[in-house]
């Protein structure tokens, strides 16, 4: 079974700086999808980005960048330029390819950004 | 284009009562699955539907039935709810790709 761990249960970053939110994950599968969603107050399930295993090159998607390593299982969350609205619990997550496209989520990161 | 829309988005229950939690999506997915999230968790999948026909359990099955009659709709029935089933409930959808894309939730309390 995958298990995904985030370590870090709260984090706080100044407006306009750089933070990075850590997870890692288990499994022994060599093809598979990560995910970072975004939960705000307001409950949402927010996709913020993919990436898969079998691409060496680290997903981008705009302030949002990950850091991808596959030896080490390691697939951290880089949010440059924070903005007041990027507070929300942010939730890593794994999935295998399989036909219950089941994801394997993290407990969380609560962010919070500090004008 | 709505997406995936979940009704209602809070429900208060007695122990022992049914109800069902609607989910609807207008983007023609074939895929759609209900995921629990507890306090302090991320989200455990229920069920999921490959299409129009077929359904099958996820990691957290006991306590929930579901049906896929149409492409559209994916209800999630409590035929007796519990104190245990106190969560917020999520549909998703899946488009071409590997990511689901999720809905607003419902919020249920089982007292």
């Amino acid at each position: 079974a995958q298990t995904v761990t985030q370590s870090q249960p709260e984090m706080s970053v100044q407006e306009a700086e750089t933070v990075t939110l850590s997870c890692t994950y288990d499994t022994s599968e060599s093809n598979y999808y990560l995910f970072w969603y975004k939960q705000p107050p307001s409950r949402q399930m927010i996709l913020v980005i993919r990436q898969e295993a079998y691409k060496q090159q680290n997903a981008t998607e705009n302030r949002f960048s990950v850091n991808f390593q596959k030896a080490a299982k390691s697939f951290s969350l880089k949010i440059s330029d924070s903005q007041l609205g990027d507070t929300a619990m942010y939730f890593c997550a794994f999935m295998k390819p399989s036909r219950s496209y089941q994801l394997t989520f993290g407990k969380g990161t609560k962010l919070s950004v500090i004008p | 284009n709505a997406g995936v829309t979940q009704t209602p988005k809070f429900q208060v229950l007695k122990t022992g009562q049914s109800m069902t939690l609607q989910c609807a999506q207008d983007m023609n997915h074939e895929y759609m699955s209900w995921y629990r999230q507890d306090p302090g968790m991320g989200l455990r999948l229920i069920h999921y539907s490959v299409g129009a026909g077929i359904t099958d359990q996820g990691e957290v099955p006991n306590g929930y039935n579901v049906s896929r009659s149409t492409t559209e709709d994916f209800p999630l029935r409590l035929l007796s709810a519990a104190p245990s089933q106190t969560s917020v409930y999520f549909c998703a959808s899946k488009s071409p790709g590997w990511a689901l894309h999720f809905g607003n939730g419902t919020r249920l309390t089982v007292t």
